[in-house]
Order: C-alpha cells, then sequence, then structure tokens
C-alpha cells in the first residue's frame, strides 16, 4: 500500500534559522504533492501543492517544496523561520487510487 | 463567509453510545471527505463521498457510517462496534469529485468517549 514518510516527528529550532522538513512516499506511479499546515488552534490549510512542471514549488509565507522523483521525496524548506512557523506540518499524497495520504506528521516549535 | 462548519467542537459520550458528528460546506463542493487525526498517526481516511448519494470507505470505515443526502452536507456517525472512537474528526471538501485538488478543512471535533 501507498505510504507517506516524514523524518522527524518533532523539531525545534530557533528563529532565523533554516527548515527542512523530509517527506518520502512509496508509490512509484504520477503523484500528486501536497503540504499542508495545521497553526496551533487552527484549521489544517493548505500550503503548497506540486502537479507538474517545475519541481521547485514555492507556496505562502516563504515555505517552498522540491520534487525529486529520483529520490520519492518531496521535501518542505524555509530559509529563516519565523516564531509564527510554529505549527505541525503534514506531507500528502495523491495515490493511484486518488485518495490522498497523510504522512504522520512534524511538530516544528520555533523558539525567540 | 464561505467554509465548512463541523459541531459540536467537544463531545462527550459514554461507552456502548452512537454519536453523530456533523459537517456542513457553503462552498459548493462536490466531494467531501471525513478523516481521523490521532497523535503520531496523521490522518487517516474514514469515509469520503464524491457526488450526493454515493460514499465510499477510506482505510479505516469499520465502527463508522455516513450518508450525502444533501450536497452540503456529510454527516459521520461513530457507532458502537468503533473499538477506539476518543479522537479529533476532520472533515473536508473539495472541488470536483477526485483528490487531486486542494482539500478545504473543518475545525474539527473532538470526541471523548468515557
Amino acid at each position: 500500500a501507498q505510504s507517506v514518510s516524514q523524518h522527524n516527528h518533532h523539531v525545534i529550532l530557533s528563529e532565523a534559522a533554516s527548515l527542512e522538513l523530509g517527506c518520502n512516499y512509496s508509490y512509484g506511479g504520477t503523484v500528486n504533492l501536497f503540504w499542508y499546515v495545521q497553526y496551533p488552534g487552527q484549521h489544517l490549510q493548505l500550503l503548497l501543492k506540486y502537479f507538474s512542471g517545475d519541481p521547485l514549488v514555492k507556496g505562502i509565507k516563504g515555505f517552498e517544496a522540491e520534487f525529486i522523483k529520483s529520490k520519492f521525496s518531496f521535501n518542505l524548506r524555509k530559509p529563516s523561520v519565523q516564531w509564527s512557523d510554529t505549527a505541525e506540518y503534514f506531507c500528502a499524497v495523491n495515490d493511484r487510487w486518488g485518495k490522498l495520504q497523510f504522512g504522520a506528521g512534524t511538530q516544528v516549535v520555533v523558539t525567540p | 463567509d464561505g467554509g465548512i462548519t463541523q459541531s459540536p467542537k467537544y463531545l462527550f459520550r459514554k461507552e456502548g453510545q452512537n454519536v453523530t458528528l456533523s459537517c456542513e460546506q457553503n462552498l459548493n463542493h462536490d466531494a467531501m471527505y471525513w478523516y481521523r487525526q490521532d497523535p503520531g498517526q496523521g490522518l487517516r481516511l474514514i469515509y469520503y463521498s464524491q457526488i450526493v448519494n454515493d460514499f465510499q470507505k477510506g482505510d479505516i470505515a469499520e465502527g463508522y457510517s455516513v450518508s450525502r443526502e444533501k450536497k452540503e452536507s456529510f454527516p459521520l456517525t461513530v457507532t458502537s462496534a468503533q473499538k477506539n472512537p476518543t479522537a479529533f474528526y476532520l472533515c473536508a471538501s473539495s472541488i470536483g469529485q477526485g483528490f487531486t485538488g486542494e482539500l478545504f478543512f473543518g475545525e474539527g471535533s473532538r470526541l471523548t468517549v468515557l
């Protein structure tokens, strides 16, 4: 079955540090890829998505993600985080049956 | 404001009781979904509906039931057959009938079974 792996469950970093969250999936066919974010007390919302084209995707709030097909990866990056980036981040992949599979999530805490 | 409304936000029930969680959307989206969120496990799909009067089981449908009598409504019933019902439940919707688009989520319902 299709699976989505997020490498870190918890990440703690200081403001202005760079952030990279890993995401790998197991399906070898055509996929659509997403990163969702859940800020404290708020509902899940889309951060960015990749369907096709340029493998470097830019999203909201300065986030970007790179699709590397050969590595089955879709890592999320931000060059300089802010305290307001404290949230839980979920990678999601659209598998061959069309269902969206989510990773377990990474809790990111940014300290002042 | 357009969006997805879930109710109630918090719900406590005794073991053996069925519980129905409400999900209403005014986005005119065709597809609606129910996910369960548990710590360390991400979101798991319970049921989804791509069109009125039709729905499909997701990955963890056992012990749950749904209906889709109206486009804007997709209630989830957690039955007494669900062995571990205490969880955070999220409803979502999307434009079109597939999973290729963006999901819009509600604020969730937290169910605690005592």
